[in-house]
Order: C-alpha cells, then sequence, then structure tokens
C-alpha cells in the first residue's frame, strides 16, 4: 500500500513537502516514482530514485527544483518541491516501480498541490 | 521519446472491440532483453492509474483477459475485445525504455 500526504496550498515561489508512506513489501528493494497530472491533463513523469538512495533522475520541467528522497528506515518516499509555480498544480502521485525496467505496479492515491496566490 | 495515442477520444457500442494506438518517437526495444518497453494503463475519475500491460503484451495479474497488448519497436496497440461498461476510463501508454514518458490519453466512452 502507498499514502501520499503533504498536498495544499502554496503561493507561487514556495515549497512543499510531500510524503509517501509504504506498507506490505520490501521497500528499500524497490525503485520509487513520483508521477503528477495536472487538472483535466494526462500523467507526466516527475523523478524516481533507486531503491538504496544512490541514483536518482528527475524530469526536465522540476531539474533543480524539486529533490526526491527516501528514509528506508521508515519506509518512506519524499519529494520537496521549491520555486513552484502555477504549473506545477497537480495531483502527485508515488509509485512503485515493478523492477521489470519501469513500469509501475503499485500507485498511491495522490496528493493534491495547488499553486495559486 | 515522444509518445503518441490514437484516437481521442473512442466512443464505442458495449460488446464491441476497442483499439486503441500508440506510436513511439523512437525504438522502445531493449536489446539486451528483447522486450519491448512499454506499458498500458487505465484510469478511472478520482482512481490513480492502474498497470494493465508490461513489456507491450504481458498482462498484469488479474487483468481481464479481454484486455491485450500488441506492436514492437515503435507502434503499438491495446485492444479490449469486448467492451463492458466497466472499461470506460482514460488509457495511457507509456514508455520506460529512455527515462519515463506517458502518452495523451484516449477517453473510451459507451457509443
Amino acid at each position: 500500500q502507498l499514502v501520499d500526504s503533504g498536498g495544499g496550498l502554496v503561493q507561487p515561489g514556495g515549497s512543499l513537502r510531500l510524503s509517501c508512506a509504504a506498507s506490505g513489501f520490501r521497500f528499500s528493494q524497490y525503485w520509487m516514482a513520483w508521477v503528477r497530472q495536472a487538472p483535466g491533463k494526462g500523467l507526466e513523469w516527475v523523478a524516481q530514485i533507486k531503491g538504496d538512495g544512490s541514483e536518482k533522475h528527475y524530469g526536465d520541467s522540476v531539474m533543480g527544483r524539486f529533490t526526491i528522497s527516501r528514509d528506508n528506515a521508515k519506509n518512506s518516499l519524499s519529494l520537496q518541491m521549491n520555486s513552484l509555480s502555477a504549473e506545477d498544480t497537480a495531483v502527485y502521485y508515488c509509485a512503485r516501480d515493478a523492477t521489470r525496467g519501469g513500469d509501475f505496479d503499485f500507485w498511491g492515491q495522490g496528493t493534491l498541490v495547488t499553486v495559486s496566490s | 521519446i515522444v509518445v503518441t495515442q490514437s484516437p481521442d477520444p473512442l466512443a464505442v457500442s458495449l460488446g464491441q472491440r476497442v483499439t486503441i494506438d500508440c506510436k513511439s518517437s523512437q525504438s522502445v526495444l531493449n536489446s539486451a532483453n528483447n522486450k519491448n518497453e512499454l506499458a498500458w494503463y487505465q484510469q478511472k475519475p478520482g482512481q490513480p492509474p492502474k498497470l494493465l500491460i508490461y513489456w507491450a503484451s504481458t498482462r498484469e495479474s488479474g487483468v481481464p483477459d479481454r484486455f491485450s497488448g500488441s506492436g514492437s519497436g515503435t507502434d503499438f496497440t491495446l485492444t479490449i475485445s469486448s467492451l463492458q461498461a466497466e472499461d470506460v476510463a482514460v488509457y495511457y501508454c507509456q514508455q520506460y525504455h529512455l527515462g519515463s514518458t506517458f502518452g495523451q490519453g484516449t477517453k473510451v466512452e459507451i457509443k
């Protein structure tokens, strides 16, 4: 199970930290990712992190502003989002990489981030 | 890699066949294992996406066998053999060969 939290209303230029609590599987053995969906729009891959945290990848639109991290002792995934703009408004989902190359077999329910003044 | 789906939207009668196409701007074939790194997801309103198909044609556990995937290289298809009411949703393809990119989605409706 994946439970996303931390979303809310934030002003442009502000910061927010999202969390994802994992349970029911060996969290440290899986790559994990954040995928977002703007209102009424499609899916956009945001960031991904290796099981031991040693490797991270980011989408072009968030590079340098967002930081993905994990705490395997707490079975927790995080996304620190800085310099937010209206274009970052979306539902953010954490997702588990199925270890087959990059498809996602489990998803959180999502947490809504709204960037507005 | 850019991934393009067609058509959108798609209206089909119950019991009829549904075909959704997905085209990638370059091959997603992993030559190391001869697997096409393409997946299909179903998303219903207010829900997260659900994985249906991976490696272009392998059905995820628990997915009804009316769902099937085919194709190789750059051209792929998701087929629903007989549309059921519960299949009304938006369907996305995703390439995971180079990074991860989703198609824009195809909304399937009942005619």
